[in-house]
């Protein structure tokens, strides 16, 4: 299985600062077809998982565009420009490109 | 606007059976692969199993191959995960989420699965 691993695992941060969490892959999530299937998602205190980002860098509909996505291969990055307090939560990332589907270990983001 | 609903949690005996639903609406279920998340107490997220569009295809995590078995129902708009042989590491809320190729899009509020004696 393809091992996703994120870092840090806590990320304290000021509210208005940046926060940037890295995920690496134990083996490349390029598709046969081309495309690179990284996925973020974000868990609320007491919500279920939403998407914020996928195939690398794709943000979905109604995300703040403070949240931006990078990366490439085996490793990629999600980005908070400017930290508010809504985005207090754990952040996954998931390969999308081989089976079974994996999951980061989750960053928890809190304010300082 | 898309919803997916869980049914079926609850709390079973080790060694036993659940069948869990996950009932579609808001989008084209026959053109979505459907995927079971689950997330252990306290814990992260674990992919357990994920069908195709026409059931034509089945994926399983190591930890419930030859346990569970995921099935759909286009005609019903309705997802489903046969759990048997359950064990105490099987306690986790389980999500219903749909998904095009390599991701996944909405997820359900998920429902509690705790298998204690």
């Amino acid at each position: 299985d393809v091992v996703m691993t994120q870092s840090p695992l806590s990320l304290p941060v000021t509210l208005g600062q940046p926060a940037s969490i890295s995920c690496r892959s134990s083996q490349s999530l390029v598709y046969s077809d081309g495309d690179t299937y990284l996925n973020w998602f974000q868990q609320r205190p007491g919500q279920s998982p939403r998407r914020l980002i996928y195939k690398v860098s794709n943000r979905d509909s109604g995300v703040p565009d403070r949240f931006s996505g990078s990366g490439s291969g085996t490793d990629f990055t999600l980005k908070i420009s400017r930290v508010e307090a809504e985005d207090v939560g754990v952040y996954y990332c998931m390969q999308g490109t081989h089976w079974p589907r994996t999951f980061g270990q989750g960053t928890k983001v809190e304010i300082k | 606007e898309v919803q997916l609903v869980e049914s079926g949690g609850g709390l079973v005996q080790p060694g036993g059976s659940l069948r869990l639903s996950c009932s579609a609406s808001g989008f084209t279920f026959s053109t979505y692969a459907m995927h079971w998340v689950r997330q252990a107490p306290g814990k992260g997220l674990e992919f357990v199993s994920a069908i195709s569009t026409n059931g034509g295809s089945t994926y399983y995590a190591d930890s419930v191959k030859g346990r569970f078995t995921i099935s759909r129902d286009n005609s019903k708009n309705t997802l489903y995960l046969q759990m048997s042989s359950l064990r105490a590491e099987d306690t986790a809320v389980y999500y219903c989420v749909n998904g095009l190729r390599g991701t996944l899009d909405y997820w359900g509020q998920g429902t509690l699965v705790t298998v204690s004696s």
